[in-house]
């Protein structure tokens, strides 16, 4: 079966500009999860979805982040305006279920702010 | 709320020794483990998990964890490490919240 697909790959932007990223989970994972890693750190949860409702979103800095998750499938994650400390590696992830199930994930996209 | 912590940010061993990640968690109910592998600019892949039953648990590539409740601990081994095994390894636990934790990963190196 095909993976957690993402992109892009690498994107490089100036602090203040927006970026988008895309991630298309494994077909039939009803939760999809969106995970910041900075160098040296494990994932950090920024935003669970279970279908196209938000379960966790908790540690997600609204004020410059969103996400969006339309028919419960593909997902979308923006940042804008972006600051230096944004500058990560964005794993998005799925799974069948939440309790119990593991998750699958893409091989993410790191993002350079200067 | 849950809590993993990983002993050893970074852990060497030579080629064919033995290989031990240690992972303990914190929770109030009975969870669910994880260990995953990162090799460099890779997602996660998961290699074996703990939900219920066998407190031993087989994954891939060899390696092998425990699951001890009386020492809250999910220690990661293999019995000879190979250089392929080089790369970073996180702990990861879920309770029946549904919530999800990673540690803050072990970076293991092998040396020939």
């Amino acid at each position: 079966e095909a993976g957690v697909a993402q992109s892009p790959r690498y994107k490089i932007i100036e602090k203040r500009q927006s970026v988008a990223f895309w991630c298309n989970p494994i077909s039939g994972h009803a939760t999809l999860y969106w995970y910041q890693q900075i160098l040296g750190q494990g994932p950090k949860l920024l935003i669970q979805f279970q279908n196209n409702g938000v379960v966790d979103d908790s540690q997600l800095p609204k004020d410059r982040f969103s996400a969006e998750r339309l028919k419960g499938v593909d997902s979308t994650l923006k940042i804008q305006p972006a600051k230096l400390e944004d500058s990560a590696v964005y794993l998005c992830a799925s799974s069948l279920e939440v309790i119990g199930y593991e998750q699958y994930f893409g091989p993410g996209t790191r993002l350079t702010v200067t | 709320a849950q809590s993993v912590t990983q002993l050893g940010s970074h852990v060497s061993v030579s080629e064919g020794a033995l290989v031990l990640l240690r992972c303990n968690y914190s929770s109030s109910v009975p969870p669910y483990l994880f260990w995953y592998v990162q090799y460099p600019n890779q997602g996660l892949q998961l290699l074996l998990k703990y939900t219920t039953g066998a407190t031993l648990v087989k994954g891939i590539n060899g390696f092998e964890a425990e699951f001890k409740k009386s020492e809250t601990s999910f220690h990661l081994t293999k019995p000879s490490a190979h250089m392929s095994d080089a790369a970073e390894y996180f702990c990861a636990v879920s309770d029946q919240a549904d919530q999800f934790y990673f540690g803050t990963g072990t970076s293991l190196t092998v040396i020939p």
